[in-house]
């Protein structure tokens, strides 16, 4: 079965320092990976996604996230943060192979700082 | 506009009530979702539903009941709830489910119902 981790339940920047949230992952197959962001009082809103080719992909609001098959991992990332990035983000993966649900992570909460 | 509808946005009931929520996309998506958000936990998938044929349960307590009618319509039936059961319940929906075509693109989620169980 697959299953994310997301191993800080929160994440302090300062405004204008660069953000990382970090993910790994675990699935039998090839990974399809996503990164969710989930505002105050809002459903989860699909930020980008990994299927296959370039390890970087890039996505809404200025966010990307590096593919690492060797780590496992899907860090999302944003050079430069702002206040409005303050929100609760979720990694997914699902197993490529088929007859597999989309596994989420328990979250990370990100504060940014003025 | 997320293109998933979710109603009502809140709802407070007793443990003896019954009462339902609704959810509506208007994506053309053939796939649809019921997921428990509960704080610091990873999102739980209680029903999927693709092409209006229920095909997962995920042990799911039978208090609470899903209905699909046709693939723009969800509802989640609840009676005998439990305060465990107070939670985010969050609607979704995607092209399809458990094929090539759709595994791969993302779910589109309502903002959820707030529910609190006296």
């Amino acid at each position: 079965a697959q299953s994310v981790a997301q191993p800080e339940d929160q994440v302090n920047v300062a405004e204008g320092n660069p953000l990382t949230v970090k993910c790994t992952y675990s699935v039998s197959g090839n990974p399809y990976l996503f990164w969710y962001v989930q505002y105050p009082n809002r459903g989860l809103q699909f930020l980008l996604k990994y299927i296959t080719g370039d390890n970087l992909v890039k996505g809404s609001y200025g966010f990307e996230a590096e593919f690492n098959k060797s780590q496992t991992s899907f860090h999302l990332k944003k050079p430069s943060a702002l206040v409005s990035d303050s929100a609760l983000y979720f990694c997914a993966v699902r197993d490529s192979r088929g007859n597999n649900r989309l596994a989420f992570g328990k979250g990370n909460q990100v504060v940014v700082i003025p | 506009e997320t293109g998933v509808t979710q109603t009502p946005r809140h709802l407070v009931m007793g443990m003896t009530n019954k009462k339902s929520l609704k959810c509506e996309q208007h994506l053309g998506h053939n796939a649809m979702y019921w997921y428990k958000q509960s704080a610091k936990k990873p999102l739980e998938l209680m029903f999927v539903y693709n092409f209006k044929e229920q095909t997962e349960n995920n042990s799911v307590p039978s208090r609470f009941s899903p209905e699909c009618p046709n693939s723009s319509h969800l509802f989640l039936h609840l009676h005998t709830l439990q305060p465990e059961d107070s939670a985010l319940y969050l609607c979704a929906s995607s092209p399809t489910e458990g094929d090539a075509v759709g595994d791969n693109q993302p779910q589109h989620f309502g903002d959820g119902t707030r529910l609190s169980i006296l």
